[in-house]
This record gives C-alpha cells, structure tokens and sequence, in this order.
C-alpha cells in the first residue's frame, strides 16, 4: 500500500521560531492535506493542495504541493503557543469510481515552549 | 452548514464486553463516511469506510464491525471488545463529487478497555 513519510517525529522550539516538516512518499499523490489535531480533539484541515508546485498559504502557515507530486512540506513562521499539537500529512490518489481515501502520515508532534 | 457529531465522548469498557460508537453528520446527503483509529503512536489507521447506506468496506482484519443504517449515520461496533481496542476513534466525511477530496473529522471517541 502507500506510504507516507512525515519528519521529523517531534520538535521542541521557542515562541518565535519558524518550523519547518515534510511528507514524502513512493507514490504519486493528486491530493496533499496538512491537519493539526489538539489534543483529545479531532484533526482539522490546515490547507489543500491539488496541482503539483503549488504553494499555498494560511495565516502563517505556508504549505507547497512537490514538483513530483511525491512530497510536501509545510513552514509555520513566527511560532506562538497555541501551535502546540500533532500536524499530519495526508495525500490522495483517486483510483476511480466513489473510492476515496486518504493516506495519514505518522504526524509530528509540536511543542512550543513561551 | 454541515456538522460531525460523535459520541461518547469517553467510554470505559471491561474486556468481552460489546461496543457502539455513533456517528452523524448533519447538512449534508449521501456523504462517503469513514472511521478511522488513533492508537498510543498517533498514526491515523482507516477501519472503514461507506459510500451509501448497507454499504460497508473494511480496511484491516480486526474485531470490529461498522454499519450505515441510515444516509447520515455510521456506526462502530463490537460484540467482544479485546485490551487492543483501546484507542481513539475517529469519525470523518466527505462531500462525494465535490471535486474537493478533504475529509472532516468529528471531534473523536475515546475508548479505554481494562
């Protein structure tokens, strides 16, 4: 089945700092979704991307779709407390008819330190 | 506007006892649902997922089962739960046809089994 990598696992960094994590994978996706999940909550999209190169921002979030359509990264700028949480990657491949279905990262673990 | 609505939030079971997780979506018809497993590692594992109603695919062996009885709700089951099953659940759908292929997730069931 497909894989999907996300690095790195966790990172621990200060109030302002920028962050920088990425997914890549050895399949060809047509859909790249970036999730932030609180804790004890449900994930909740960040930012989708469809065409291949296309760079995609939210606030200060900023997430590009790879050349290749195998990977993506996602750079959150200026890093507050409230970033604090799990971020997963999650890309999709349509393989006809109604079947959809997404494939997760592992996540990376955010924590933020004021 | 379309809403997700799991529930229990939280659920202590013992071990062999049976298991029903809800799930509804409101604001939306014929919406392809899914379930999803977060354990302990944080990995999101899809269960199951349904295009219509009776229409019910697995993606692992396991020892639950899931059922659509209705367009808008799907729901999670076991006749015996195992010390395995702990984990959080979570609920998802998506707009078929929509052309966006981003899925929305319920706000998650918790479930421990001692």
């Amino acid at each position: 089945g497909q894989q999907l990598n996300q690095s790195p696992q966790s990172m621990f960094i200060q109030e302002g700092e920028d962050v920088s994590m990425n997914c890549t994978s050895s399949s060809i996706f047509n859909t790249w979704l970036w999730y932030k999940q609180d804790p004890g909550e449900g994930p909740v999209l960040l930012i989708a991307l469809y065409k291949a190169g296309e760079l995609t921002s939210n606030g200060r979030l900023t997430a590009q779709f790879g050349i290749t359509r195998k990977d993506s990264f996602l750079n959150i700028s200026a890093s507050i407390p409230s970033d604090v949480g799990i971020y997963f990657c999650a890309g999709q491949l349509y393989s006809g008819g109604s079947n959809y279905k997404l494939t997760f990262g592992k996540g990376t673990l955010l924590t933020v330190n004021p | 506007s379309q809403t997700i609505h799991q529930w229990p939030a939280t659920l202590v079971q013992p071990v062999g006892s049976p298991l029903s997780l809800e799930c509804t979506v409101e604001g939306t018809s014929n919406p392809n649902l899914y379930w999803y497993r977060q354990a302990a590692g944080r990995g999101l594992q899809l269960l199951f997922y349904s295009v219509g109603i009776g229409q019910i695919s697995s993606e692992v062996p396991q020892n639950l089962s899931a059922s659509r009885p209705q367009d808008r709700q799907f729901i999670l089951s076991s006749k015996k739960l195992l010390l395995s099953d702990s984990g959080f659940y979570l609920c998802a759908w998506r707009k078929p046809g929509s052309g966006a292929n981003v899925l929305t997730f319920g706000a998650g069931s918790r479930l421990t089994v001692l």
